[in-house]
């Protein structure tokens, strides 16, 4: 199986700063990397697919890019409703694998 | 919009079958454009992959080897929906379940990710 390690596991964060999340794959990806986000008792919800391609609707502070197996969400300007938990997955080949999650936290 | 609503029992005894089902609306299940996964979240595990059901003339299946003896992932074509069985349930099985539709961007090699999700569903493997 892919593994894929997020970090940091969680992170604390003002509004308007910003925020990088980091995740590394077991092996090349091609790409084949997704973001979601998720808030307490919802489903997770796409952001970036394809490593760096802005789902529909998903504000454009959200960004995605890669080096290597190194993937990366940046949001450019923390805002408040961005507070919520953040997973990356890898769609490369079954079973589809998600990183721990990371906990963006008001500071 | 495609929507997937979620149904079935939230409590479900050990050694017993966990059955859930998952209604489609604006999309078919017989879609040769995309997948339909069940996907389960725990503290312990984490988001967990368990397999998915897509037809391509003809229907196929993929399971998580962690679940491959004891899974069922069914489409019903009839009423546009799949269903989710889980034989044998532990303690461990405890978690909440996603239905959720793989959607792809129809190219050669197609990136592909989970999208929408069903609102999820508290299952707990209890006496």
């Amino acid at each position: 199986d892919i593994q894929m390690t997020q970090s940091p596991s969680s992170l604390s964060a003002s509004v308007g700063d910003r925020v990088i999340i980091t995740c590394r794959a077991s092996q090349s990806l091609s790409s084949y990397l997704n973001w979601y986000q998720q808030k307490p008792g919802k489903a997770p919800k796409l952001l970036i697919y394809a490593s760096s391609n802005l789902q529909s609707g998903v504000p454009s502070r959200f960004s995605g890019s890669e080096s290597g197996t190194d993937f990366t969400l940046t949001i450019s300007s923390l805002q408040p409703e961005d507070f919520a938990t953040y997973y990356c997955q890898q769609s490369y080949g079954l079973p589809y694998t998600f990183g721990q999650g990371t906990k963006v936290e008001i500071k | 919009q495609v929507q997937l609503q979620q149904s079935g029992p939230g409590l479900v005894e050990p050694s017993q079958t966990l059955s859930l089902t998952c209604a489609i609306s604006g999309d078919s299940v017989s879609s040769n454009s995309a997948a339909w996964n069940w996907i389960r979240q725990s503290p312990s595990r984490g988001l967990e992959w368990l397999g998915r059901t897509y037809y391509r003339s003809k229907w196929y299946n993929d399971y998580a080897v962690s679940v491959k003896s004891r899974i069922t992932i069914n489409p019903d074509t009839s009423r546009n929906q799949l269903s989710l069985q889980l034989n044998s349930v532990t303690p461990e099985d405890t978690a909440v379940y996603y239905c959720v539709r793989t959607d792809y961007d129809g190219k050669p090699r197609p990136f592909n990710w989970f999208d929408p999700w069903g609102q999820g569903t508290l299952v707990t493997v209890s006496s």
